[in-house]
């Protein structure tokens, strides 16, 4: 099947630091990727759908300038957390769609963010 | 807004059919019914999916009512390892956006 990877599983950082997470399409390509963040004991929240070669579209209330997303290649989606704080701290999960897929998404295994 | 609503939780035997239902009354004519599910602090894995018909793969079987205002859920024989967060969502075709409800949190019993 379909396989996404996410990079890393787990990071700790310094409150004001950035943070990168990376989404790989490992045997497919996918021209949309879309990435998550999920709280504890909550339900998956959509931030954004990144588009291969153009800008990400974020949902409402989300900072673009906090989130920034980056989809150079048809493979490749990062998500880097800009001055991470404590709030930030969550889980990211990204999905991606197959090119001519007939429609499930692929997600990733998710990125656990701790910011102390 | 997620578009469905699901009980929060059940369980079920071990061996036994797990039936999980999902009410999706406003759903639109070009909606699929997705289902995945998520067990602790992993992503969402895909289990199945259908716009009109009943669907069975070997993992589950999806069934449809015939107004498509709600499904079911069918894991026929359900082991320890299925315990997870179910979560069913509705999207038109073409878009792929998922909006994630509160999911029903399934807990298999020995």
């Amino acid at each position: 099947g379909a396989v996404v990877s996410q990079h890393p599983s787990w990071v700790i950082c310094k409150s004001g630091t950035s943070v990168k997470i990376e989404c790989r399409s490992l045997d497919f390509q996918a021209t949309t990727m879309f990435w998550y963040r999920q709280f504890p004991k909550q339900s998956l929240m959509l931030m954004a759908t990144s588009n291969e070669g153009s800008k990400a579209t974020y949902e409402q209330g989300v900072e673009k300038d906090k989130f920034l997303i980056n989809h150079a290649s048809l493979t490749l989606s990062t998500l880097t957390v800009t001055s991470a704080h404590p709030e930030d701290s969550s889980f990211y999960i990204c999905s991606a769609r197959r090119v001519g897929a007939s429609g499930e998404l692929f997600f990733g295994e998710g990125s656990r963010l701790t910011v102390l | 807004d997620a578009k469905t609503t699901q009980p929060t939780s059940m369980d079920c035997a071990e061996g036994r059919a797990a039936n999980l239902p999902c009410n999706h009354s406003t759903i639109s004519g070009n909606e699929y019914v997705y289902w995945y599910r998520q067990i602790h602090s992993q992503g969402p894995q895909y289990i199945i999916h259908g716009l009109k018909n009943n669907e069975t793969n070997e993992m589950a079987s999806l069934i449809i009512t015939e107004d498509r205002k709600s499904s079911t859920l069918i894991l026929p024989h359900a082991t320890l390892r299925d315990t997870a967060v179910y979560y069913c969502i509705v999207s038109p075709s073409g878009t792929y956006k998922y909006i994630f409800g509160t999911g029903t949190r399934l807990k298999v019993l020995a």
